[in-house]
């Protein structure tokens, strides 16, 4: 069935990038989602890429697809203590619906 | 940020009483879900709505029902709560569930339920 994995934690160095790695099992999907939740709030959608794109950067955020190897990755430059949430990987499926990851909690060390 | 309003945002009850989840939106879309977020399981879907009176089951509906009379309020049940049912609930909506247009879902802040 349709399924999204991705790490749980990361820990980065505050102003070091962060790559958060996401893979799915899809081959159909069209649109490609990642999503932030901070502390006490619900997913706010941070950006997306749709399947016939390889890149896409918006300021310090740049989304790479691999889609031969079904593998998204969400970069964030210069990584500040504001970055610090659980960033969720979403793909739609061919199903028509949205199929979460569980989710990469990113921590940022002074 | 979209229109989303979920109530109560905390609730703390006992097993076997019943509990209602509202989910308010103001953006007249036609698509609403309540998932629920559990440790190590990321977000799982209980039920969704493409429209007034008309709803489906996701992965995890057992134990929920859900109620939409109007196009901007979507109720999930918790007809007798058990304590496999503490986490916490959100609710989404969208616009379409359109695969080939861009159309991802909006989430409300959420709703953290006990039950002892």
């Amino acid at each position: 069935g349709e399924d999204v994995e991705q790490s749980l934690f990361l820990s980065v160095r505050e102003g070091d990038s962060s790559v958060i790695n996401c893979t799915y099992t899809d081959s159909s999907s069209t649109y490609l989602y990642w999503y932030k939740q901070e502390p006490g709030a619900g997913l706010q959608l941070l950006t997306y890429i749709f399947s016939n794109m390889d890149m896409k950067q918006d300021q310090r955020l740049t989304v790479l697809l691999n889609k031969k190897d079904k593998h998204l990755s969400l970069r964030i430059a210069d990584t500040q203590t504001g970055d610090s949430a659980i960033y969720f990987c979403a793909e739609y499926s061919s199903a028509s619906k949205i199929i979460f990851g569980s989710g990469t909690r990113l921590s940022i060390r002074p | 940020d979209a229109g989303i309003t979920q109530s109560p945002r905390h609730k703390v009850t006992e097993t076997g009483t019943p509990v209602t989840l509202r989910c308010h939106q103001t953006e007249n879309h036609r698509y609403m879900y309540w998932y629920r977020q559990d440790p190590g399981h990321g977000l799982r879907l209980i039920h969704y709505s493409y429209g007034v009176k008309d709803t489906d089951k996701g992965e995890v509906s057992d134990g929920y029902s859900v109620s939409r009379s109007k196009t901007e309020d979507f109720l999930l049940t918790l007809e007798s709560a058990t304590s496999s049912q503490t986490s916490v609930y959100f609710c989404a909506i969208s616009e379409s569930m359109d695969r080939g247009t861009n159309q991802p879902q909006h989430f409300g802040d959420g709703t953290r339920l006990s039950i002892l």
